[in-house]
């Protein structure tokens, strides 16, 4: 079974616009992370975030954890293109190595 | 390209047939993962090895499915008696226990095809 769940499944914008997707989970965790995967690709590690952080940044990427609501947003500002992928968030738990990912959400950015 | 290589990138067998895959982790990794991932889904755990040790299993690891570590350095998944329920991508990670860091580097996958 996959602990963390994306939300929503698939979300189509336009470029320029924000995009927003929300992971949530189940059970306690060490650490959480998102990763992007193009079509038949592989996955691509983007940001991770600690238990006891809050809110990180890289570049256009911003993630939020509520370890209280146990949930992760990922917002990606001023979307392009080049953006269109699927993206995963993955749950680094507690007493694991190997992470839980969830069923993802698909990004489409309209030119 | 993460760094993490996976051979082949695709494999067509017939039911029953036997098949192994192989990943080259990145080189200071001691960490291994198998995933595998079906359309539409995320990748599900299969197996974990730090250096040779196979350490964690999942339940989707059937007795058909085994995975090697020879010398800590690159692994091989291998499938015995395919079914039309294995075709899936094969995806391969590593990581680094020295750096402390827990992102793994993904392979492109190998993507199965039981016909």
């Amino acid at each position: 079974s996959q602990q963390g769940e994306e939300d929503p499944q698939a979300l189509s914008i336009q470029e320029g616009e924000n995009a927003t997707m929300n992971c949530s989970y189940k059970t306690s965790i060490n650490n959480l992370q998102w990763y992007r995967q193009n079509s038949g690709r592989g996955l691509v590690h983007l940001i991770l975030i600690r238990s006891n952080e809050r809110e990180k940044h890289s570049g256009r990427l911003r993630v939020t954890l509520d370890t209280s609501k146990k949930s992760s947003s990922l917002l990606i500002t001023a979307s392009r293109a080049a953006d269109t992928a699927s993206y995963f968030c993955a749950i680094g738990g507690t007493g694991r190595r190997a992470l839980t990912f969830g069923s993802g959400t698909r990004l489409q950015v309209q030119p | 390209d993460t760094g993490v290589s996976q051979d082949p990138r695709h494999k067509i067998t017939k039911r029953g047939q036997n098949v192994t895959f192989r990943c080259d982790p990145i080189s200071e990794h001691n960490r291994l993962y198998w995933y595998r991932q079906t359309l539409g889904q995320g990748p599900e755990f299969l197996t974990y090895f730090q250096n040779e040790a196979q350490l964690e299993k999942s339940r989707l690891l059937s007795d058909r499915f085994s995975a090697e570590r020879p010398k800590g350095s690159f692994s091989t998944l291998e499938i015995q008696r395919t079914e039309q329920g294995d075709s899936a991508m094969y995806l391969c990670a590593s990581s680094s226990y020295q750096t402390g860091a827990d992102e793994a580097f993904f392979g492109q996958g190998t993507r199965l095809t039981v016909v």
